[in-house]
Formats: structure tokens, sequence, C-alpha cells
């Protein structure tokens, strides 16, 4: 049972224009949530994260959108720039619990064109 | 340079040779895991460790070992690989301040014939 859900395995954006990046979830327990972007032959980099009593968090060109009613949660890049371009995984943890792992979604491949 | 460091980063072994891919991290981070990372299906964790001497099973822990005998290393044992385990590894450390904001190595790469 997939409890972190990335529906769209690619997004092709412009130059200049909004990427918006979607994941779902399903795990009711989970409180906080964070985005990784990964460049081919690297390991994940921690992009921007949010906690469940927030609904925005905004980093720079980055903000993280959560609607905890419909367990949606949506990152989006403003303007996108030809180096966002990598894949972009979603990723959930329940803070205090026994273990911090992350549960992590499919991923979603990213690609800025010039 | 903070940093998460995997070893090696390519591997092709063959099925039942025991193998060994070290972590190490140089932040002093109390919380350290491995995951492994497969088409399709995300990134799956297999082990963590909360401190030395302290570790647990992940969601995927079958045909795997770990140890945490010293607080910045986190090897990752195969003790009789097998095909199913070809995969990209990553070893990923966080502080007990940042639990889920985790650092993670540039993986490994596995292939098992």
């Amino acid at each position: 049972d997939q409890q972190v859900k990335q529906n769209s395995p690619s997004l092709s954006v412009q130059e200049g224009r909004i990427s918006i990046l979607n994941c779902d979830y399903t795990n009711s327990m989970f409180d906080y949530f964070l985005w990784y972007k990964k460049y081919p032959a690297e390991g994940p980099t921690f992009l921007i994260s949010i906690s469940s009593i927030k609904d925005k968090n905004e980093d720079g060109r980055f903000t993280v959108f959560l609607n905890k009613s419909a367990k949606h949660l949506s990152l989006h890049i403003v303007p996108s720039q030809p180096g966002d371009s990598a894949v972009y995984f979603c990723a959930a943890s329940v803070l205090g619990g026994s273990n911090y792992k992350l549960t992590f979604g499919k991923g979603t491949l990213l690609t800025v064109n010039p | 340079e903070a940093q998460v460091t995997q070893n090696p980063r390519y591997l092709i072994t063959v099925t039942g040779k025991k193998l060994t891919v070290t972590c190490s991290q140089n932040m002093n981070h109390e919380y350290m895991s491995w995951y492994r990372q497969d088409p399709g299906l995300g990134l799956r964790q297999i082990y963590y460790s909360m401190n030395v001497e302290v570790t647990d099973k992940g969601d995927v822990p079958e045909g795997y070992k770990v140890s945490r005998k010293e607080k910045r290393n986190f090897p990752l044992i195969l003790e009789s690989p097998s095909p199913n385990q070809t995969s990209l590894y990553f070893c990923a450390s966080s502080s007990v301040r940042q639990l889920s904001q985790a650092f993670f190595g540039q993986g490994t790469r596995l292939t098992v014939v």
C-alpha cells in the first residue's frame, strides 16, 4: 500500500513559468512533509518542508502548500529555471514516532526547457 | 564540508559473495538509515539506527544486516547477496533536532549477477 503518491511521473515546463508538483498521502498520522530534489548520480538533497500545523511554507522561489483535509501537498517553483530540472521526491514523516523514517513517493521528473 | 560518504559508488558482484557498503557522516548525527531505490518504487527504508548500538528494521530488511559501533559509521552488510538486491542504495543521517531533514550520501549502485 503506497502511503505517499506522486501520480505524475514527469512534468515539462518552459523556463520562467511556474512548475507545480503534486503529492497525495493516505496516512493521517503523517505530520511533517518534505520535498527532496535529486540530480542524476547524486543523492537526494533536502529542498523544503512543512509541518502539519501550517498550510504554506515559502523559501525563495519554492513554496509548499498543504491541504490536510484533502491529504494533498504541492510544490510550486516560480520562476522555473533549467537548473531545476531534476527528480523531485515528496516525503512524509511522523514526528515523535519510534522511527523517524521518511516515506517517499515515487518521484516526478521535472524538465525545465530554456 | 558536511557530508555523508558511501563506498563504493559502484559494485558488481556474484550471488552469494558477502559484501559491505560503508557509510560515514561527519556531522555528529545520531540518526542514520539505509534506503534502496528501485524503478517505480521510490526509496524504501532498509534499516535505521537511533544511536550507537541501537538499530532496527525498516520496511525491507530481509537479506541485510547493519551495525552501529561508532556514531559516524553505519555499514550495510549483505551476507549472501541475491539478484533481487540489485538496486541503488542510499545512506542518510539526521540530527535529533531535525530528524526528518535527512542528509543523503551519493548512492551505491549494486549489481548482483
